[in-house]
């Protein structure tokens, strides 16, 4: 079945960049999207791009795909403190359109 | 507009009793999904319906599961004779159409069976 990976955790210090990184198998993927989890809280879609899209960015935010490596990236400028959650990227295929596949998620930590 | 909203937002329930989860998705929604999520992992599909009907339930476990979306009313997520294995985050999400890009995702209910 589809795969995404991601690394679990991540430390970066106020102001720095945060790059977090995931990869899946399935090369259908039609869009692939970035989850934000606070804690005890549901997912808040942050961005997302199409398949034949390289790069997107929104404010603070970039978004990276090399879709022949199957890697995707979300890059966060100037991180701060409020930033810190779980970020979970995920995939939609053609074959399974009405649902999306995660990953097991990130935990980025900011330290002040 | 409320966005999906999700009760109880935690639920402990004694070990073969029935759990039952509410989804009111957002106005104008009329697709409800249903996501699982065990502990330190990501979120796994369970079944995506629209109002009256099941599209997918691939996701679903074949036994004690079961799930509706009336014509009125919210959507429910029914677990019987739960088991410690159940113990989770059931997240719901909706959507106007069946477009993931426009999906929302509700706070979760959080089972705890003991």
């Amino acid at each position: 079945g589809e795969d995404v990976e991601q690394s679990l955790f991540l430390s970066v210090r106020e102001g720095d960049s945060s790059v977090i990184n995931c990869t899946y198998t399935d090369s259908s993927s039609t869009y692939l999207y970035w989850y934000k989890q606070e804690p005890g809280a549901g997912l808040q879609l942050l961005t997302y791009i199409f398949s034949n899209m390289d790069m997107k960015q929104d404010q603070r935010l970039t978004v990276l795909l090399n879709k022949k490596d199957k890697h995707l990236s979300l890059r966060i400028a100037d991180t701060q403190t409020g930033d810190s959650a779980i970020y979970f990227c995920a995939e939609s295929i053609p074959a399974g359109a009405n649902n999306l596949f995660f990953g097991t998620g990130t935990r980025l930590t900011v330290i002040p | 507009n409320a966005g999906v909203m999700q009760n109880p937002r935690h639920l402990v329930r004694r070990r073969g009793q029935e759990a039952r989860l509410r989804c009111s998705p957002m106005k104008g929604h009329s697709h409800v999904y249903w996501y699982r999520q065990l502990p330190e992992e990501g979120l796994k599909f369970m079944v995506y319906l629209q109002k009256e009907n099941i599209i997918d339930e691939s996701g679903m476990p074949k036994e004690r599961f079961s799930a509706e979306f009336p014509k009125e009313g919210p959507s429910i997520l029914r677990i019987q004779q739960v088991v410690r294995g159940d113990s989770a985050a059931y997240f719901c999400a909706s959507s106007p159409s069946g477009g993931n890009t426009e999906a929302f995702f509700g706070q979760g209910t959080r089972l705890t069976v003991v």
